[in-house]
């Protein structure tokens, strides 16, 4: 599985908007981009996920470079229970493949009240 | 709809025990993944079934096993338990390629 990058934490205020990074420079033409968070002492929760163009749904926004090199989770409004370990990963979609996620370390995300 | 369930939540073994836990799929989901979650190694994949056959297995010694039934519910087993075995025990079960869905997990603590 291709690789990604992000930085190990990050601090942001309540009700201001996040910007979580995640560079992948070596995602091939079939990696789908996937988020999931770990919330303190619960399993992980699907984010969201995108191939080429960005992403909307109620949770948060996915916006991807031009080239899929990189890519940004973006929560419009941090809220206390948006503290959580972001995870990006990159995952081939084709019918029968194994489902198995590669996660990293990701990104522990403070929210301050 | 309700959630993927790991039973038990919390449990305690001693060396050199044998362990079984259990995960119900959401209903419909023919996909059962088992992930093994250490402050060291992080999350890490054990193996998935699908259809009561194991269709992928991480680097995990012969000691992790796992097995699906018929109606997808799923079993891993530890047997001859080490104390790096200490751990949260994570289940997730899927319908499609694009979505897993994560159990609370079980916490398994070997002394």
């Amino acid at each position: 599985d291709a690789k990604t990058t992000q930085p190990n934490s990050m601090e942001s205020n309540e009700e201001e908007p996040v910007h979580l990074p995640c560079n992948h420079s070596t995602i091939s033409g079939t990696d789908y981009i996937h988020w999931y968070r770990q919330l303190p002492s619960q399993g992980p929760e699907y984010v969201i996920h995108g191939l080429t163009s960005n992403v909307n749904n109620r949770m948060a926004s996915l916006a991807i470079a031009e080239d899929r090199k990189s890519s940004t989770l973006i929560l419009h409004r941090a809220t206390l229970r948006d503290a959580a370990v972001y995870y990006c990963i990159l995952r081939a979609h084709s019918p029968g493949s194994a489902r198995q996620l590669t996660f990293g370390s990701g990104t522990q995300l403070t929210v301050l009240p | 709809k309700a959630g993927v369930t790991q039973t038990p939540r919390y449990l305690i073994k001693t060396r050199g025990q044998q362990v079984t836990l259990s995960c119900s799929p959401i209903s419909g989901h023919r996909s059962v993944s088992w992930y093994q979650q250490t402050p060291g190694q992080g999350l890490q994949f054990l193996f998935e079934y699908f259809s009561e056959t194991q269709r992928n297995k991480g680097n995990f010694p012969g000691r992790f096993s796992g097995r699906q039934f018929s109606n997808s519910r799923s079993e891993m087993n530890v047997s001859t338990l080490e104390l790096g075995d200490s751990a949260l025990y994570l289940c997730a079960s899927s319908r499609t390629e694009e979505t897993q869905y994560f159990g609370p997990g079980t916490r398994l603590l070997v002394l």
